[in-house]
């Protein structure tokens, strides 16, 4: 089955302990993205890579790494979490970059820092 | 969303049309997709506009009018299973999302 998975599905963590949020696609896409969400704010993009070794920044990545070392994997990371982080999180892919307007979403990461 | 501007809420009753319109600034503008997520769920993609005009997919359409920045969702014959968020996004270089429209179908 086609899709997009994402790991753990749910988390609680205190502030300043490092965490990483897995995301996996199996339909050889080469774009891949993180997003956040929160109540009247829509999705927020965090970062995005329209290839291997090729990521760039969104529009609220502070705070926020991601690496892009195999084609299926885009890890999120939080280096050092704070409770304005608690949010939900989405992973998403596309065929290409050229498809972004088509992004086949993960079943999110509910994410609390405490 | 990032100069995106759709309604926050919007009710209808089952059975009947509903439009949820969309204004976006047009800056690196590509074109506009529509996405529902239900509560507790994921976005998931209906359509896109990259040029003016209707896209018809069954009950739902969505419009683009590149002249005046605007688009909007028409949802016919709506059904409970409708109720749900519904997002435009612009697409730029990438994508950026409105900060979606809350449907309630009422009986």
């Amino acid at each position: 089955e086609a899709q997009v998975t994402q790991n753990p599905r749910y988390l609680i963590t205190v502030t300043g302990k490092k965490l990483t949020v897995t995301c996996s696609q199996n339909m050889n896409h080469e774009y891949m993205s993180w997003y956040r969400q929160d109540p009247g704010l829509g999705l927020r993009q965090i970062y995005y890579s329209m290839n291997v070794e090729v990521t760039d920044k969104g529009d609220v990545p502070e705070g926020y790494k991601v690496s892009r070392k195999e084609k299926r994997n885009f890890p999120l990371i939080l280096e050092s979490p704070s409770p304005n982080q608690t949010s939900l999180y989405f992973c998403a892919s596309s065929l290409s970059s050229q498809g972004t307007y088509e992004q086949y979403f993960g079943p999110g990461t509910r994410l609390t820092v405490t | 969303g990032q100069n995106i501007d759709q309604p926050t809420e919007m009710t209808a009753t089952e059975g009947a049309i509903v439009q949820i319109n969309c204004t976006y600034q047009t800056s690196g503008f590509y074109g506009l997709s529509w996405y529902q997520q239900h509560d507790g769920g994921a976005p998931t993609f209906l359509s896109y506009n990259a040029l003016d005009g209707l896209e018809e997919k069954g009950r739902f359409s969505s419009f683009l009018s590149r002249s005046d920045s605007y688009g909007y969702l028409l949802l016919q014959e709506l059904q409970m299973k409708d109720s749900a968020s519904y997002f435009c996004a612009a697409r730029r270089r990438a994508l950026t999302f409105g900060s979606g429209t809350r449907l309630q179908v009422q009986p």
